[in-house]
């Protein structure tokens, strides 16, 4: 069964740290993958997504994430978080089902100190 | 492009009221969706739709009811609201799934609180 697991449900790191948020997946074919940003009381935005080719894929606002399909991870990062960087972060997996079914993860709450 | 829109922003009901929740994009999109979002649990999927007239089940369909009459509007319906379906509810829309899945669009979110 698909599924994806967001290990870390709270993060804390200082403005200006670098950031590592993880992401595993279970999907039995190729995966596409997704990483989603959602501040206080909005809407999910896209960050970033990953369908095949290059392993290291950018996405806005300065992140990246890394595909390791022997990890079966797709971890977000980021050289140098800002104080509006802090958000709930999601990790999805898109199913080749019935549809465009996404499997979400937990998520991750980032609280950035100044 | 307004996007994905949902109405209303805001909405308390309580034990055994019925509503419908609003959705509709303006983005051609076959594929919609509707996800509850609930502390420490992520978004977990109610109902999708892969177009005009076909609509199918999600992780946790019970006590909603969705159809599909237009390709734009895709609305949930809480036949008797219980205490337990306060959450936040988002819509969402994106291509149907073909050589590759599509991101989803969301909109702002419904949050609703059943007394």
């Amino acid at each position: 069964a698909q599924s994806v697991t967001q290990p870390d449900i709270h993060i804390t790191v200082s403005e200006g740290a670098s950031l590592e948020l993880r992401c595993n997946y279970s999907y039995g074919a190729t995966p596409y993958l997704f990483w989603y940003v959602q501040s206080p009381g909005q809407g999910l935005q896209l960050l970033l997504k990953y369908f095949s080719g290059d392993t290291l894929v950018q996405g806005i606002k300065g992140f990246e994430a890394e595909f390791k399909r022997s990890q079966s991870s797709f971890n977000l990062r980021k050289p140098s978080v800002h104080w509006s960087d802090a958000a709930e972060y999601f990790c999805a997996v898109g199913a080749r089902g019935t549809g465009n079914q996404f499997y979400f993860g937990t998520g991750t709450s980032l609280t950035v100190i100044p | 492009n307004a996007g994905v829109t949902q109405t209303p922003k805001f909405q308390v009901l309580k034990t055994g009221q019925s509503m419908t929740l609003q959705c509709a994009q303006d983005m051609n999109h076959e594929y919609m969706s509707w996800y509850r979002q609930d502390p420490g649990m992520g978004l977990r999927l109610i109902h999708y739709s892969v177009g005009a007239g076909i609509t199918d089940q999600g992780e946790v369909p019970n006590g909603y009811n969705v159809s599909r009459s237009t390709t734009e509007d895709f609305p949930l319906r809480l036949l008797s609201a219980a205490p337990s379906q306060t959450s936040v509810y988002f819509c969402a829309s994106s291509y149907k799934f073909g050589q590759v899945a599509y991101e989803q669009y969301f909109g702002p979110g419904t949050r609703l609180t059943v007394t």
